[in-house]
Formats: C-alpha cells, sequence, structure tokens
C-alpha cells in the first residue's frame, strides 16, 4: 500500500480548476516541507511540476501550485488544458531520510 | 542540457542479480544527489533508494533493503544500482533521478525494463 493517500482519479472540463490532495502522516508531509508532485503521461517518465511544497521548477506553468495545511498536502490545477489529463503523484522526504510516494491520481479532462 | 540514461535491465530469473548503470551528463555530476525509482507494469511510482551527493550517506526502501545497493562513480559520472535476489515483484521500469532538494526529482532518465520470471 502507498504511504501517502491520494484519490485515484478526478475530472475537470477545460478552463476549469481541480485540487488533488495527498495525506500522509507526521514522520512524512507533516514532517519536512519536502513535498514534491509530479506528472506522468502514458509511457513517459515523471516529469517534476512542484517541489518544497510550493516551488516551481523553471519552465513549469504557474497554473499548477501546492500548498500543505499539517499532515495533507494539495496540488491545484487552474484553467484546465486537455494536454494536463495525465498521472499525478505526491512525494515526500521523511523523518528517516526515506522518500514515500502516494498512489497516483488520474486526472481526465473532459 | 541534463542528460540521464539508464542501462542494464533485461530479462532475469528469480534470485539472480543484475545491475543498472544510469550515465550522466550536462550538468557537474558530484554536487547532486540520486534516487532510484521503480514503477511495475500498471502500477504507481515506488521509490527505491537513494545516494547523497558525497556519497556520504544512501537509504534504501524496505522493500530493497540488504538485496539492493545504490553507489556511485564520479570519475565516470555514473550510478549505479546493484540488485541481488531478484524477486518476480522487483519487475518493473526503473528510472535514475537527479536530486534537486530533498527527494524532488527535477531530471529523469528514460527508465531501463527489469523482468523477473522464473
Amino acid at each position: 500500500q502507498p504511504a501517502l493517500i491520494q484519490p485515484a482519479s478526478v475530472s475537470g472540463s477545460p478552463g476549469q480548476s481541480i485540487t488533488i490532495s495527498c495525506t500522509g502522516t507526521s514522520s512524512d508531509v507533516g514532517y519536512y516541507n519536502y513535498v514534491s508532485w509530479y506528472q506522468q503521461h502514458p509511457d513517459k517518465a515523471p516529469k517534476l511540476i512542484i517541489y518544497d511544497v510550493y516551488n516551481r521548477p523553471s519552465g513549469v506553468s504557474n497554473r499548477f501550485s501546492g500548498s500543505k495545511s499539517g499532515n495533507t498536502a494539495s496540488l491545484a490545477i487552474s484553467g484546465l488544458q486537455t494536454e494536463d489529463e495525465a498521472d499525478y503523484y505526491c512525494s515526500s522526504f521523511t523523518s528517516t531520510t526515506t522518500l514515500v510516494f502516494g498512489g497516483g491520481t488520474k486526472l481526465t479532462v473532459l | 542540457q541534463v542528460h540521464l540514461v539508464e542501462s542494464g535491465g533485461g530479462v532475469v530469473q528469480p534470485g539472480r542479480s543484475l545491475r543498472l548503470s544510469c550515465a550522466a551528463s550536462g550538468f557537474t555530476f558530484n554536487t547532486h544527489g540520486f534516487h532510484w525509482v521503480r514503477q511495475a507494469p500498471h502500477k504507481g511510482l515506488e521509490w527505491v533508494a537513494l545516494i547523497w551527493h558525497d556519497g556520504s550517506k544512501t537509504n534504501y526502501a524496505d522493500s530493497v533493503k540488504g538485496r539492493f545497493t545504490i553507489s556511485r562513480d564520479d570519475s565516470r559520472n555514473t550510478l549505479y544500482l546493484q540488485m541481488n535476489s531478484l524477486r518476480v515483484e522487483d519487475t518493473a521500469v526503473y528510472y535514475c533521478g537527479r536530486d534537486l532538494s530533498y527527494g524532488a526529482g527535477s531530471d529523469w532518465g528514460q527508465g531501463t525494463l527489469v523482468t523477473v520470471s522464473p
């Protein structure tokens, strides 16, 4: 079982906004501000879109934003586009210097 | 630009060993930590191992601890994953990733497929 809990699927229409949650514990998500989010298209390598809870790597659209409250992190995507349809994974550095992932969320853009 | 290329995957019987390599270019190798992450067919991402930028620290997922070893050769700009006592459940695409900040993999290779089958 994945250590971090994500919804299996979310959906939205083009132009709308969605949020994906990622729930962990006080030993991972709640311990550090080292939560990352990845986007993965079919048969492609993951792409980092958010790191350290809030930060976007260079080149990532500002339609993607991250936040955290307690043991739950969230990824928000505004102005949905068809190319946003993908799997999204959260990950967190832990108190024991390991890394844990969520089970992934499939985003469908209707 | 940053380039990571994994190699060494293949088909192997349970109990055997395999060594994966990840050749890096386009950045200063010895200033970065690295991760191995795997993805079983039609499954999610699973973290496997990490190594610090100076090689001083390594850590492993419980599922591979004692069987897999991550290492690096800074003179060759190459990351390795030695996998021993392989199990059917180790079947996956293995990706190497460059660490940006405490577990954030900013760059990834294309992956190499490991199939463990009797």
